[in-house]
């Protein structure tokens, strides 16, 4: 059993589509980490949330971290084929993260 | 700064052979760590490093040793590979074990065992 639910698990999206992705647990965390994963390399941190409600914001991508601190999504505006891969979610009930399997998006141009 | 660096990129073993995957990070992180990717799985820890001479078991230690002898460099060591062992493996550092702390991966050794 996974300790956080992402979905959707495939997103094949056009180019300039909006988006937005989900991280659902029924834990609550200390944290929450969003990855971004490009094949055949390794993940690469985009952002820490560790404020219920906290919104933090890069560039196009729009991350929000739930007020009960068990959840959170994903939002990309205007999506670019550069936006291509796997996210990955991660959570932290103490100091140690746990991975969801992550929501593999194409933007196809 | 090459960050972390896994090698080698690509092995393909028979059951029950050895081997040692290697990680180096020159970010003068304590903290390392081995994960293994599998489809629908997720990344899941192995075994992780809390500071030089240290290791500790993760979610899925079982078939795997590891040993921590340099601050920069972190052994993963397959006694017996099994086909379950079949993966994409990453490392990762990072400098304090918080949970305000991001990880840095590898680009992963992806194992095949046959």
């Amino acid at each position: 059993t996974q300790l956080l639910e992402q979905s959707p698990q495939f997103l094949s999206i056009q180019e300039g589509e909006n988006l937005t992705v989900y991280c659902n647990s029924s834990s609550v965390f200390s944290s929450l980490q969003w990855y971004r994963q490009e094949p055949g390399e390794g993940p690469v941190l985009l952002v820490t949330v560790v404020t219920g409600g906290e919104v933090k914001k890069l560039k196009r991508l729009t991350f929000q971290f739930g007020d009960a601190r068990k959840d959170s999504s994903l939002h990309i505006t205007a999506a670019q084929p550069g936006d291509t891969g796997l996210y990955l979610c991660a959570g932290a009930p103490g100091n140690q993260f746990y991975f969801g399997t992550g929501t593999s998006l194409t933007v196809i141009p | 700064n090459a960050g972390v660096t896994q090698t080698p990129k690509f092995r393909v073993l028979k059951t029950g052979q050895s081997m040692t995957l290697l990680c180096a990070q020159d970010m003068n992180h304590e903290y390392m760590y081995w994960y293994r990717q599998d489809p629908g799985m997720g990344l899941r820890l192995i075994h992780y490093s809390v500071g030089e001479g240290t290791t500790a078991k993760g979610e899925v230690p079982d078939g795997y040793n590891v040993s921590r002898l340099k601050k920069q460099n972190f052994l993963l060591g397959l006694e017996s590979a099994a086909p379950s062992q079949t993966s994409v493996y990453f490392c990762a550092s990072r400098a304090e074990e918080g949970f305000r702390y991001g990880y840095t991966f590898g680009s992963g050794t992806r194992l095949t065992v046959v």
